[in-house]
């Protein structure tokens, strides 16, 4: 299995409070993604890094923010949860025209 | 600019085929193929590059046709295994290096 590990995998949060989600790799791969998955939405691109501090918005970029000081990490920031942000996030890693690989998810629950 | 899958629902019977459809509105370099179980993370099955041959593995196959940007996943004599959702994710030609995914395709196999 590829080494991509998200954190927490399960988060109920206060609507308005700062919630951040964590993704670590040990591939050393370049490109990392955060994707939302929504019944009837399927998986939309959040943000995306294609190096360190490189990084670009996705398709549902408003509300969230991320950091990537360090190939292995990518951080994801949601700066004042909303009840809209309630979703399963996905990390993902590739390489270039490689397979992208998945991590586990995170199930963030805002009340 | 989500790729376009269809059918949004498959079901079947053990033995029978299937063939997921996959299309987008821009050119593109790469399609890929997940599938993803209920509860799990997708799982990458293969990768289409332009220029590239048809790919297959076992009774799964898929096919790119660049010139209308479309792309279609062959599931040959189902099995049970293959029950699940799946997805194709689409790279642009521009090289911007995200994968953007459809809404998935529910495929349901019956014994």
């Amino acid at each position: 299995d590829a080494g991509i590990t998200q954190s927490p995998r399960h988060k109920v949060t206060e609507t308005g409070t700062p919630v951040t989600l964590r993704c670590h790799q040990t591939e050393n791969h370049r490109y990392m993604y955060w994707y939302r998955q929504d019944p009837g939405h399927g998986l939309r691109l959040i943000h995306y890094s294609y190096g360190v501090k490189d990084t670009d918005k996705g398709e549902v970029s408003d509300g969230y923010s991320v950091s990537r000081s360090k190939t292995e990490d990518f951080l994801l920031t949601l700066e004042s949860a909303t009840s809209s942000q309630t979703s399963v996030y996905f990390c993902a890693i590739s390489g270039r025209q490689l397979e992208a690989f998945f991590g586990q998810g995170t199930r963030l629950t805002v009340v | 600019q989500q790729p376009v899958q269809s059918p949004q629902a498959v079901i079947l019977r053990e033995g029978e085929d299937a063939v997921i459809n996959c299309s987008s509105s821009k050119a593109l370099y790469s399609v890929h193929w997940y599938r993803q179980k209920h509860g799990e993370a997708p799982v990458f099955l293969m990768i289409l590059l332009k220029g590239g041959e048809q790919k297959g593995h076992d009774k799964i196959s898929a096919s790119f046709n660049e010139k209308k940007q479309q792309s279609s996943l062959y599931l040959t004599a189902s099995q049970l295994s293959y029950s699940g959702t799946y997805f194709c994710g689409t790279e642009g030609t521009n090289r911007d290096d995200k994968i953007i995914f459809g809404k998935g395709t529910r495929l349901h196999i019956l014994p």
